[in-house]
């Protein structure tokens, strides 16, 4: 079965730093982008970015670029969104999804973790 | 970045009846090579992640009830969900893939029963 198993909720103060997880299973992990999409609560979905885990290319939207580091390790199937200096307004639960088809970014999600739920509050 | 413009905002329909969602793109989102609009369609119920109900406009993702339909093209797309039943209470978003980054979604509609 094809799954994303996210880390588990964070509660964080402001200026601290963050990395939350995504584990892959099920599918070749280096052949397959990996996104990840922002939802502040009670609001839409924002697309922050994408990586190709088989030669690490990745691509940021330009609302995001700067504020976050997405990675991944390709010898454990497992990509990363980092913060630096976190804020109140980071506050949102993040997704981490995997395109219909390998190869290709533009491509639709069709298999999407469970969500990490992280609250930033002093 | 491509806009996306989705309407309404919210809409209540009644069991059985006929919804329709409406998604306007800043742009076409078209890819003349292979005549297809890169386009997509999700349901988003309280608590969990988005699931996929349609891409390229009008493919149906593999699962999904017939009851759930995608038209358009170029710019103007619509989502249908033909009879409404109670589990289809959700929200939806309409997202173009045609230019990354960003990838784009469209605002939401959420969808009630009346």
């Amino acid at each position: 079965e094809v799954q994303l198993v996210q880390s588990g909720a964070e509660v964080k103060k402001p200026g601290e730093s963050l990395r939350i997880s995504c584990k892959a299973s099920g599918y070749s992990f280096i052949s397959y982008w990996i996104g990840w999409v922002r939802q502040m609560p009670g609001k839409g979905l924002e697309w922050m970015g994408t990586i190709y885990p088989g030669d690490s290319d990745t691509r940021y939207s330009p609302s995001f670029q700067g504020q976050v580091t997405i990675s991944a390790d390709k010898s454990i199937g497992t990509a990363y969104l980092q913060w630096g200096s976190l804020k109140a307004s980071d506050t949102a639960m993040y997704y981490c999804a995997r395109p219909n088809h390998y190869g290709s970014a533009r491509e639709p999600f069709d298999v999407w973790g469970q969500g990490t739920m992280v609250t930033v509050s002093s | 970045d491509i806009v996306m413009t989705q309407s309404p905002d919210s809409l209540a329909v009644s069991l059985g009846e006929r919804a329709t969602i409406n998604c306007k793109s800043s742009q076409s989102v078209l890819y003349s090579s292979n005549n297809k609009n890169y386009l997509a369609w999700y349901q988003q119920k309280p608590g969990q992640p988005p699931k996929l109900l349609i891409y390229w406009a009008s493919t149906r993702e593999s699962g999904v009830p017939d009851r759930f339909s995608g038209s358009g093209s170029g710019t103007d797309f619509t989502l249908t969900i033909s009879s409404l039943q109670a589990e289809d209470v959700a929200v939806y978003y309409c997202q173009q893939f045609h230019s990354i980054p960003p990838v784009t979604f469209g605002g939401g509609t959420k969808v009630e029963i009346k």
